[in-house]
């Protein structure tokens, strides 16, 4: 079944203590993205990447990292937690972004993160 | 600065009657734009777009308008049905740059028996 799969789906942790969020898809995508869901403000673009090796920052990258080694996973990477990263997370992904039709992207599940 | 903007937190809607979401952008450069529907618990899912060469685009009983002089999309559901209930998130794609989808903050539409 092709899909983008996140781990963990909850999470709840303290300030200042490195955590990650894996993302995986199955689709041999060359794009993939993360986002965070925030009330009132919708999804927030936080880093993309075009493809292996390739990233850039999205609208609010602060405080995160990521990195794309192979071309299936995208790991979302918070080295010191804070409150304020409170927020539920996507990572979507899509063929390509190539041409005027832009691919649809493919979202996970959602991670909620709890900083405390 | 919020450049996608849908207005109405939430919408109620009996069934079978037509639901519409709206969606408002400043930015004159996006030249794609495509809604998506969320149920609790899980990702968006990919609804329906339209291009800014088009006004209009269907699929079954979802239509989506667009008018670029008013900056302004709009989603049309007829007829609404039970299971439309989600949020509804407008989405639009920026000319020359193949890397963002920029996100309006939803609309949760609820369909009534």
């Amino acid at each position: 079944e092709a899909q983008v799969t996140q781990n963990p789906r909850y999470l709840i942790t303290v300030t200042g203590k490195k955590l990650t969020v894996t993302c995986s898809q199955n689709m041999n995508h060359e794009y993939m993205s993360w986002y965070r869901q925030d009330p009132g403000l919708g999804l927030r673009q936080i880093y993309y990447s075009m493809n292996v090796e390739v990233t850039d920052k999205g609208d609010v990258p602060e405080g995160y990292k990521v990195s794309r080694k192979e071309k299936r996973n995208f790991p979302l990477i918070l080295e010191s937690p804070s409150p304020n990263q409170t927020s539920l997370y996507f990572c979507a992904s899509s063929l390509s972004n190539q041409g005027l039709r832009r691919e649809t992207q493919y979202f996970g599940p959602g991670t909620r993160l709890l900083v405390l | 600065d919020q450049q996608v903007k849908q207005n109405s937190p939430s919408l109620s809607v009996q069934e079978g009657r037509i639901s519409i979401l709206n969606c408002d952008y400043t930015n004159s450069m996006f030249d794609y734009f495509l809604w998506y529907k969320k149920y609790p618990a899980e990702g968006p899912t990919f609804l329906i777009s339209i291009s800014s060469i088009k006004d209009k685009n269907e699929d079954g009983r979802f239509t989506v308008f667009l008018n670029k002089s008013a900056k302004h999309l709009s989603l049309h559901i007829v007829p609404s049905q039970p299971g439309d209930s989600a949020v509804y998130f407008c989405a639009a794609w920026q000319t020359g740059t193949a890397s963002k989808l920029t996100f309006g903050t939803g609309t949760r539409l609820q369909v009534t028996l």
